[in-house]
């Protein structure tokens, strides 16, 4: 069935590092992918998105990389910040579908 | 400007009971959609409404679930004789006019069923 899944549930880093959530998914119809960032009592918000047309996006201190061969998104954040501290969700649109496929979420904690 | 607005913010009810749930989605914004979060997981699809088409309804769990969406506008999510597994937080998103652009969220319901 549809998945989207994260590597790991908990990533710790030091301020200043940079920091990669990993993330899976399973089907290869998926044409559009966003990272979204909730903060505690948040709806979540709106990172950077990439369409499979591309395989890699920047923007203001983020990356995203997505390799379809493999079927792997990544999020990398340049030098983290304490601000940065939230659960990380990777999700898929399937081709026009409308909706989205979330992955579970990876807690990002920034320690000082 | 103003964002998606979501009421009420927390919602506590007696099991059996019904609720409504609202959604504002930002103005001029064809697509609106609604997720169930549970505690600690990740979002759920529910149903997806786009301008004036048949909406999407295959993440609606039960048949007490339903959502309208008036006026291509504001939406009501509807729980009829909720249960405890209804518990969650209820987000609603919206997105410019169609299904493949970003979604803004709203800060969502917390419903929660004694």
């Amino acid at each position: 069935g549809e998945s989207v899944g994260l590597h790991l549930p908990t990533l710790s880093v030091q301020e200043g590092d940079n920091s990669i959530i990993n993330c899976a998914y399973s089907n290869s119809a998926s044409d559009y992918f966003i990272w979204y960032k909730q903060e505690s009592g948040k709806g979540p918000q709106f990172i950077i998105d990439i369409r499979s047309n591309m395989d890699k996006r920047q923007g203001q201190r983020v990356t995203v990389l997505l390799n379809k061969t493999v079927k792997h998104l990544s999020l990398q954040i340049a030098a983290t910040q304490p601000g940065d501290s939230a659960v990380y969700f990777c999700a898929e649109n399937i081709s026009n579908t409308g909706k989205l496929i979330f992955g579970q979420g990876t807690t990002l904690q920034v320690k000082p | 400007g103003a964002g998606v607005s979501q009421s009420p913010s927390n919602k506590v009810t007696e099991k059996g009971k019904d609720v409504e749930l609202r959604c504002d989605p930002i103005s001029g914004h064809t697509a609106l959609y609604w997720y169930r979060q549970s505690l600690g997981q990740g979002l759920e699809f529910l149903i997806y409404f786009q301008g004036n088409s048949a909406p999407d309804k295959s993440g609606l769990p039960s048949d007490r679930f339903s959502a309208e969406r008036t006026g291509g506008s504001v939406s009501t999510l509807t729980i009829q004789r909720t249960q405890q597994e209804d518990s969650a937080v209820y987000l609603c998103a919206s997105s410019p006019w169609r299904g493949t652009d970003t979604q803004y969220f709203g800060p969502g319901t917390r419903l929660t069923v004694l």
